[in-house]
């Protein structure tokens, strides 16, 4: 049974680019949820997606942006990147209104 | 809104110590669910537990131990005879309802160092 897999695992762009990164949900799971972690911080919750729709939006601008696809997976796309935008993105799955995230190992991004 | 605090930033212990790593959390929910996950240096959160508002009962697994006290909003860690792969950033989190949708808030984490 696959859990949580993001792709790609590390990403390097330039000031200004856009960027698209990927989540597949563990089998059985049909909500995703995307989480941002800067260095030396807790994860930081960007948005949630059920039934292909975005459930609940955290405290991030609109250059950040998602889609769910029929089979549950996601991409998470930011645009016009800064450097701030520099962290490790998490994609975490559950069953809706479940009680358990499960975690995928991540995507790092690095922005120059 | 619902916060989590970590105080301890870093904690150094050697191999075969015990070790507490504490969580404070704010909540106006009567009924909620704490958390605390484990992200090794290769990144990936693992779960560890998961404590709902209205069990009160201490756990243990293992070597891992967990106290959660509803009076004083806390949700203490501990790991008993530690060993170096305990090395690790844990963090504490709680889940926040809204809308009929949950995200976690995490605290800030607190990173283990076990020396042989």
């Amino acid at each position: 049974d696959a859990g949580v897999t993001q792709s790609p695992t590390h990403l390097i762009k330039t000031r200004g680019q856009q960027v698209t990164l990927r989540c597949s949900p563990k089998s059985g799971h049909d909500t995703v949820s995307w989480y941002q972690q800067a260095l030396g911080q807790g994860p930081q919750f960007i948005f949630q997606y059920y039934e292909e729709e975005e459930r609940q939006r955290g405290n991030f601008p609109d250059r950040f942006s998602g889609h769910q696809f029929p089979n549950y997976s996601s991409e998470l796309n930011v645009n016009a990147l800064l450097l701030g935008d520099s962290a490790l993105y998490l994609c975490a799955s559950s069953a809706h209104r479940g009680r358990e995230q499960f975690f995928g190992p991540g995507t790092r991004l690095t922005v120059l | 809104a619902q916060k989590v605090t970590q105080a301890q930033t870093e904690i150094s212990v050697v191999e075969k110590e015990d070790v507490t790593l504490d969580c404070v959390y704010e909540t106006r929910d009567t009924t909620y669910y704490l958390f605390w996950y484990k992200q090794p240096p290769s990144g990936e959160l693992v779960f560890l537990i998961r404590r709902n508002s209205f069990d009160e009962q201490n756990e243990i697994s293992g070597r891992y131990s967990w106290n959660f006290q509803k009076s004083t909003s806390s949700f203490n860690f501990t790991i008993t005879a530690s060993q170096v792969v305990d090395s690790a950033v844990y963090f504490c989190a709680l889940i926040e309802t809204q809308g009929g949708s949950e995200k976690l808030v995490f605290g800030k984490g607190t990173k283990l160092t076990v020396n042989p």
